[in-house]
């Protein structure tokens, strides 16, 4: 089975600022990781992917993640937060073999800009 | 190129009525999967279908069904509605018959509300 634990809930960060949010991950497989953004009223996007290539992954809207296997973590980075970044990120992973489960969203996290 | 197309947008049903959803796939996408996103479950995976057969389906009652056609449009049907189904359901496609590698793109979803 697999699983995601994003650690926190709410992030408060002001325009300009660095933005990270923290993601851990449990597979039996080689998985498949993924972030996804939700603004207001609309879809999933998709920011970026990890699928067993380079473990820094960038992706649209200057978000990146590192994929490290030793703290099975997917964390999610951007140098400096714009106002429009403000939505509900989801990490997501998945087993990239298409197991039974689909994808596995975590609860995700409500990021919130500061003027 | 259109994106993923989910109609209606919004519903309301009472209690013990069924209901169906629409999902169209990007063009030469074949596989769909369903996704239901509350506040209190947050996203959870419903089923996968890939050229008409249904590939995975996720721990929902049998009262949750669905079904792909040949033209990969896909339709989920809830049958006896209880409060607890008001919902987003969210459909994602993708090229192979698994999102696993790929993550899938998203339509806007449709909100359904059960009184």
């Amino acid at each position: 089975a697999q699983s995601v634990t994003q650690l926190d809930s709410h992030v408060s960060v002001s325009e300009g600022t660095p933005v990270l949010l923290r993601c851990n991950y449990s597979s039996s497989y080689s998985p498949s990781l993924f972030w996804y953004v939700q603004h207001p009223n609309k879809g999933l996007q998709l920011l970026l992917k990890y699928t067993s290539a380079a473990t820094l992954v960038k992706g649209i809207n200057g978000f990146e993640a590192e994929f490290k296997k030793s703290e099975t973590s997917f964390h999610l980075t951007k140098p400096s937060a714009h106002m429009s970044d403000a939505a509900e990120y989801f990490c997501v992973v998945s087993d990239p073999g298409g197991g039974a489960d689909g994808l596995t969203f975590g609860k995700g996290t409500h990021l919130i800009i500061q003027p | 190129k259109a994106g993923v197309t989910q109609t209606p947008r919004y519903l309301i049903k009472t209690r013990g009525q069924q209901v169906t959803l629409s999902c169209s796939p990007i063009s030469g996408h074949r596989s769909v999967s369903w996704y239901q996103q509350t506040p209190g479950q947050g996203l959870q995976f419903l089923f996968e279908y890939f050229s008409e057969t249904q590939r995975n389906k996720g721990n929902f009652p049998g009262r949750f069904s669905g079904r792909q056609f040949s033209n990969s449009r896909s339709e989920m049907n809830v049958s006896t509605l209880e409060l607890g189904d008001s919902a987003l359901y969210l459909c994602a496609s993708s090229w192979n018959p698994s999102t696993g590698a790929e993550g899938g793109f998203f339509g806007q979803g449709t909100r359904l509300t059960v009184v």
